[in-house]
């Protein structure tokens, strides 16, 4: 059946680069995108970018400057990594298939010293 | 970017009960392909969102017949016919009809009396 997993480290010190990696099952990355939705502690759903099935991108405009979304199709898997972090990037970040028909576990990150 | 607003924030509703949420869109979600590309989710303590209602009023599989969806153009109305204790989470509207990027609503929280 479709899954997504969501890892990566749960804490990342302020300006340092976040990066995570979320691992599929069940269906191809060049049949399906995939998008990185990210949720603040008790806030609402935001979504910051998506890598297609061909491969291309497109991203927040709020984020552009710091994401970057890749993929390895042969290990089922996409990555996101995030540069320049601050507090205000503590949250759950999930990955979700499609338009979120499918989505993984999330990962709490935390930004501390 | 399309912002969508959702209202009320807050829904406090007894078993069995009758409830709409309402999401209204900054412009028409009426994509030229004809589809209206307008999602719901459920978010219940603790997990991932999940998908409710896809396409505006398409139920997606498992899900149940007390949830319906309705609307057109801006405005958009989640209804359950019948609160059940299983209902309770935090509702989000989606929309993708103008995407990237994709947008959410601020959500409402179901809460049982």
């Amino acid at each position: 059946q479709v899954q997504l997993k969501e890892s990566g480290p749960g804490l990342v010190q302020p300006s340092q680069t976040l990066s995570l990696t979320c691992t599929v099952s069940g269906f191809s990355l060049t049949s399906y995108h995939v998008s990185w939705v990210r949720q603040p502690p008790g806030k609402g759903l935001e979504w910051m970018g998506v890598i297609w099935t061909g491969g291309s991108t497109a991203y927040n405009s709020l984020l552009k400057s710091r994401l970057s979304i890749s993929r390895d199709i042969s290990k089922s898997q996409v990555f996101l990594k995030m540069n320049s972090l601050q507090t205000e990037d503590t949250a759950t970040y999930y990955c979700a298939r499609d338009e979120g028909g499918y989505w993984g576990q999330g990962v709490m990150v935390t930004v501390s010293s | 970017d399309v912002v969508l607003t959702q209202t009320p924030p807050t829904l406090l509703a007894t078993i069995g009960q009758s409830v709409s949420i309402s999401c209204r869109s900054s412009q028409s979600l009426l994509h030229s392909n004809g589809n209206t590309y307008l999602n719901w989710l459920l978010q219940r303590t603790g997990q991932s969102p999940q998908p409710l209602i896809y396409l505006v009023s398409k139920l997606e599989s498992g899900v149940p017949n007390r949830f319906s969806g309705s609307g057109s153009g801006t405005d958009f109305t989640l209804k359950i016919s019948g609160v059940e204790a299983e209902d309770l989470g935090v509702y989000y509207c989606m929309q993708f009809t103008h995407y990237p990027p994709l947008t959410f609503g601020s959500g409402t929280k179901l809460e049982i009396k």
